[in-house]
Parts: structure tokens; C-alpha cells; sequence
């Protein structure tokens, strides 16, 4: 049962313009979401995360969108820039311990960013 | 961010033998270590959770006796695949956090078993 969906395996866009990830989730017990990116070779490292109290962050060139009432949210990237391709992934925990206990993991989507 | 380092980076055996990952905490103590399995074309799923000194708590449908982990100090934990089989085959991968902190990850290990 995924929990976590990312159902875009792959997405491409043009540098300069704007990336939208998606994620999706089906536990609503779920109250902290983490997008992580993900180079070959690498671990996944942190991007920005938010709390089901809030329905946006935004860090720099990167905003996430929350809304609990469709169980979605959404990274965006603007612009985006060679360096952003990569895996991302969507990641969820519950507990209310800002997603430092367990994280439950979305199957990552592609981002390959064209000059 | 603080480093954690995982170790090999592949490694191939032969089945039946069983391989050991080692995941280092470099500038930080790691009281909580966390183990990931992710299969081809499927999410990061969590295997176990260990805090330094205690045994590691397992996911539902993870074989304790198969996948051993030892958190023996607050810097290393590992994981052994005994009796490795080539289903066993995947890319593990651990983060540590320091006490209420953000957990980093390693660099993951591929393993293939012959």
C-alpha cells in the first residue's frame, strides 16, 4: 500500500522556467511533509518541508504547497537551473515531531532541467 | 549539514554469504540510526530504527534474524544480510539524526547477490 504517491516518474522542463513536482498521500495521520533531492551516487539531502498547519514554505527558489483537504502538495522550483535535475522525493511522517521519527518515502520523480 | 558516511558503496557476494554495511555519523553523535531498503522502481522503505545501546525496532515484514543491526556506539551502527539471496538484492541506505535534529543521509550501498 503506497502511502505516498509521486506519480510522475519523470519530468522535464526548460531552464529559466518554473518546476512542479507533485506528491500525493492517502494516511491523514500524516502532519509533517519533506521534499528531499537526490543526486546519482549520493544520499537524498533535505530540501524544505512543511507542517499540516501550514498550506505554503517558501525557501528561496523553493516553494511547497499543502492542501490537506486533497491530501496534495507540490514543490516548486522558479527558475529552474541546470543544477536542479536530480531525483526528488516526497517523504511524510506523523507524530508531530517535525518528520524526525519515521519517514514514509514517495517512489521520486526525475527532474532533468534542458538549456 | 552534518555527514554521515555509508560504507561500501556496492558490493557484490555470492548467496548464502552475508555481507556487512557500516554507517558513520562523522561530526555528530548519533543516538537514532535508520535503515532504508528501495527496490527498483519502488519508494525508500524504512527496515528498522535503533537508538545507541538498545536493540533496533523492525518493520512490519522485516526479518530481524536476517537483517542484524547493531548500534553500538553513538557514531556507528550496522547492518549485516546474512545468508544474502539475490532477492535480497537492493539499494540500502541509512541516516543518523543527533538527539531531536534533522536525520542526514549516507551515501547508500548497492548489493548484489550472485
Amino acid at each position: 500500500d503506497q502511502q505516498v504517491k509521486q506519480n510522475s516518474p519523470s519530468l522535464s522542463v526548460q531552464e529559466g522556467r518554473i518546476s512542479i513536482l507533485n506528491c500525493d498521500y492517502t494516511n491523514s495521520m500524516f502532519d509533517y511533509f519533506l521534499w528531499y533531492k537526490k543526486y546519482p551516487a549520493e544520499g537524498p539531502t533535505f530540501l524544505i518541508s512543511i507542517s499540516s498547519i501550514k498550506d505554503k514554505n517558501e525557501d528561496g527558489r523553493f516553494t511547497v504547497f499543502l492542501n490537506k483537504s486533497a491530501k496534495h502538495l507540490s514543490l516548486h522550483i522558479v527558475p529552474s537551473q541546470p543544477g536542479d535535475s536530480a531525483v526528488y522525493f516526497c517523504a511524510a511522517s506523523a507524530g508531530s515531531n517535525f518528520g524526525n521519527e519515521k519517514l514514509t518515502f514517495g517512489t521520486g520523480t526525475r527532474l532533468t532541467i534542458i538549456p | 549539514g552534518a555527514v554521515v558516511s555509508q560504507h561500501p558503496s556496492r558490493v557484490i557476494c555470492k548467496s548464502g554469504t552475508s555481507v556487512k554495511i557500516e554507517c558513520r555519523s562523522l561530526d555528530f553523535q548519533a543516538t537514532t540510526m535508520f535503515w532504508y531498503r528501495q527496490f527498483p522502481k519502488q519508494s525508500l522503505m524504512l527496515m528498522a530504527t535503533s537508538n545507541e545501546g538498545s536493540k533496533a525496532t523492525y518493520e512490519q515484514g522485516v526479518e530481524k534474524d536476517k537483517f542484524l543491526i547493531n548500534h553500538a556506539s553513538l557514531t556507528l551502527s550496522t547492518l549485516t544480510v546474512t545468508s544474502a539471496h539475490p532477492e535480497d538484492s537492493s539499494f540500502y541506505i541509512c541516516s543518523a539524526r543527533g538527539g531531536a535534529a534533522r536525520a542526514f543521509f549516507g551515501q547508500g550501498t548497492r548489493l548484489t547477490v550472485v
